[in-house]
């Protein structure tokens, strides 16, 4: 089956450690994204990759860090710069083409540090 | 730009009932515009989607939602509310600008039995 992989399901960590999320498609497609979830503000974009060893910062990219090496994967540094890194991460992909603009979204990664 | 706002971050029905999940957006060219469900603790998945078809969109689960221009609304609709309907629902529109998806903060749909 086609579809987003999202691993682990649960993460914890000690405050000022480093961790990386991973996210894998096998539905070829073009666009991967990665959002950050917290209760009561939505969903909020952190970075996302058009194109292997492409990528833009989203609007709060702050203390994260990607890569995009294979077009299946693109995996997301959680850093100890980032001030506030207990939440739902999410990861989504898109196939780019005309009228084409919905994203497939991952089972999400729960980190929780402390 | 485009943005989408989504009236009522909680919204309670019994089971039977009619759903009515409000999105107005704003867009100064014809949007794109997707209604998705998450589950607790799980991703968003894609309910239905606008893409200047047909102004009355039929999606998964027995939902639809209408675009309506003069409104600039998109409200999502199903006629008979199931206690497995429980989630919360995100209205997102295409930002042409930006080719980004713009999501509202999200209506919590609470089933009573």
């Amino acid at each position: 089956d086609g579809g987003i992989t999202q691993s682990p399901k649960y993460l914890f960590r000690k405050e000022g450690q480093n961790v990386t999320l991973s996210c894998e498609q096998n539905l070829n497609h073009d666009a991967m994204y990665w959002y950050r979830q917290d209760p009561g503000q939505g969903l909020r974009l952190i970075y996302y990759s058009q194109i292997v060893n492409d990528f833009q910062k989203g609007d709060i990219a702050e203390g994260y860090s990607v890569s995009r090496e294979k077009k299946e994967s693109f995996p997301l540094t959680v850093t100890s710069a980032q001030k506030n890194p207990t939440a739902f991460y999410l990861c989504a992909s898109r196939q780019k083409g005309w009228d084409t603009y919905e994203q497939y979204f991952g089972p999400g990664t729960r980190l929780t540090v402390t | 730009a485009q943005s989408v706002t989504q009236l009522g971050s909680h919204v309670s029905v019994s089971e039977g009932a009619l759903v009515l999940l409000r999105c107005n957006y704003s867009s100064s060219v014809p949007p794109y515009l997707f209604w998705y469900v998450q589950y607790p603790n799980q991703g968003l998945q894609l309910l239905l989607k606008y893409t200047s078809a047909a102004t009355l969109v039929k999606g998964i689960n027995g939902f639809e939602a209408e675009f309506k221009k003069s409104e600039t609304s998109f409200h999502l609709t199903k006629p008979s509310a199931h206690m497995s309907d429980a989630a919360e629902y995100f209205c997102a529109v295409h930002s042409s600008n930006t080719g980004k998806l713009i999501f509202g903060q999200g209506t919590t749909l609470q089933v009573k039995p």
